[in-house]
């Protein structure tokens, strides 16, 4: 079936890295996505990683894969106090374009 | 970058009346377009996924006769929640999949989304 996982909450202080994990069950996605959530707002695509890569870094954010075990993780180095949002990852069973999200990570950065 | 418009940002509305809700795509074609329905503290549950020109694809357990998605052109869709009740109250947000890149490399657009109150 298809189901994604994500821990709750995650609470930083300002300065120090995040890590937000994520697991996933269907292993026909071609990408792997992570989307941010501010108050009110819709959805902001932050990054996405190929399926047959293990690693994708972009300037303060770098993707982790482990396709064996099916798990996906966002670090945030640096992590400002505008970071603090709710962060989602996601699949896309049969490369349909429709995606199945997790419960999505509130991230709470303190200054 | 792509920019999905929806509209309105807010509504409410009294129970027994609908309500239409439009997402445009504004620099690009959207051939797909997905409808989603979040709860407080939850989740995005797909409700939809609307294709130009022909009827929704509606998920398990939505209602089609109570969500009506319309994608009559290239850069709109709409959702008409019809008889709204309370229990429809809820933030919906819709996204939509450029047209003019492979399925497998076109990330999702989504709106600022839609906060619906039914009184």
């Amino acid at each position: 079936g298809e189901d994604v996982e994500q821990s709750l909450f995650l609470s930083v202080r300002e300065g120090d890295s995040s890590v937000i994990n994520c697991t996933y069950t269907d292993s026909s996605s071609t990408y792997l996505y992570w989307y941010k959530q501010e108050p009110g707002a819709g959805l902001q695509l932050l990054t996405y990683i190929f399926s047959n890569m293990d690693m994708k870094q972009d300037q303060r954010l770098t993707v982790l894969l482990n396709k064996k075990d099916k798990h996906l993780s966002l670090r945030i180095a640096d992590t400002q106090t505008g970071d603090s949002a709710i962060y989602f990852c996601a699949e896309s069973p049969g490369n349909t374009g429709k995606l199945i999200f997790g419960q999505g990570t509130t991230l709470q950065v303190k200054p | 970058g792509a920019v999905v418009s929806q509209h309105p940002s807010r509504v409410i509305c009294k129970s027994g009346t609908s309500v239409k809700i439009e997402c445009r795509s504004l620099d690009f074609q959207a051939t797909t377009m997905f409808w989603y329905r979040q709860f407080p503290k939850q989740s995005l549950m797909l409700m939809a996924t609307s294709n130009e020109g022909s009827k929704a694809t509606y998920e398990q357990g939505v209602e089609k006769d109570k969500f009506l998605i319309n994608h009559a052109s290239l850069t709109l869709s709409t959702l008409t929640v019809t008889s709204a009740h309370p229990e429809d109250s809820s933030f919906y947000i819709c996204s939509a999949r450029d047209g003019g890149f492979p399925i497998q490399v076109s990330p999702l657009h989504f709106g600022n989304g839609t906060r619906l109150t039914v009184t």
